[in-house]
């Protein structure tokens, strides 16, 4: 069975610190990894694609790793701020055209 | 550019009332097209899919259906609603292996 699994579930911070979020897939044989962002009651907004023949995606203050044989993806943000506050979600994409979400990590960045 | 339109943003409907959500995208041809539901605090479960006009895919057996009339249009129906139908449900489409997502549409079923 495909799963995805986020850890963790929820986040808080203070502004300015670096953090790491994490994403776990079950099945190895995936085409790309996708991080999303999701503010409240909005749709997603896609921040990093990463081949599965790709080590890592950057964009601004945001760095993406996967590690395709561990199943393992993580989104690190630097020098984080109060407009990083959203869910972050992590979805794969399988040969099938079957793209599976977590279920997210829900991230609090204080003033 | 390309865009996709999704309404409406929010709908109340009474249990066993039709449902009709449709998604457009515009500034592309042929595009993959997907619906999915998230249910509150929980991650987003596929629906249906699909990658031409009258190909549909369903993931779960349900009380929804879909449809695609046209290359760039997704429709996602139902003839009597369910408590259990409520939720955000989010329409995609795919460039390149990359997905993109609308605004989603919020459905409370009372």
């Amino acid at each position: 069975k495909q799963e995805v699994t986020q850890i963790p579930a929820a986040l808080s911070v203070p502004e300015g610190e670096n953090l790491v979020l994490n994403c776990s897939f079950t099945d190895s044989a995936i085409y790309n990894l996708q991080w999303f962002r999701q503010d409240p009651g909005k749709g997603l907004t896609s921040l990093l694609l990463i081949q599965s023949s790709q080590r890592e995606q950057t964009s601004g203050r945001l760095n993406a790793s996967l590690d395709k044989s561990s199943g393992r993806s993580t989104l690190y943000i630097a020098a984080s701020q109060p407009g990083d506050s959203a869910t972050y979600l992590c979805a794969v994409l399988y040969n099938n055209n079957d793209m599976r979400f977590g279920a997210g990590t829900r991230l609090t960045v204080k003033p | 550019s390309q865009t996709i339109h999704q309404w409406p943003a929010t709908l109340v409907q009474p249990v066993g009332s039709p449902l009709s959500l449709e998604c457009t995208v515009e500034g592309t041809s042929n595009p993959n097209l997907y619906w999915y539901r998230q249910a509150a605090g929980r991650g987003l479960q596929l629906l249906f899919y699909s990658v031409g006009i009258g190909q549909i895919s369903s993931e779960v057996p349900q009380n929804l259906s879909a449809s695609r009339p046209q290359d760039r249009q997704f429709i996602l129906s139902s003839k009597k609603l369910l408590l259990s139908d409520s939720g955000f449900y989010l329409c995609a489409w795919m460039r390149h292996t990359e997905a993109f997502f609308g605004q989603g549409t919020r459905l409370t079923v009372v």
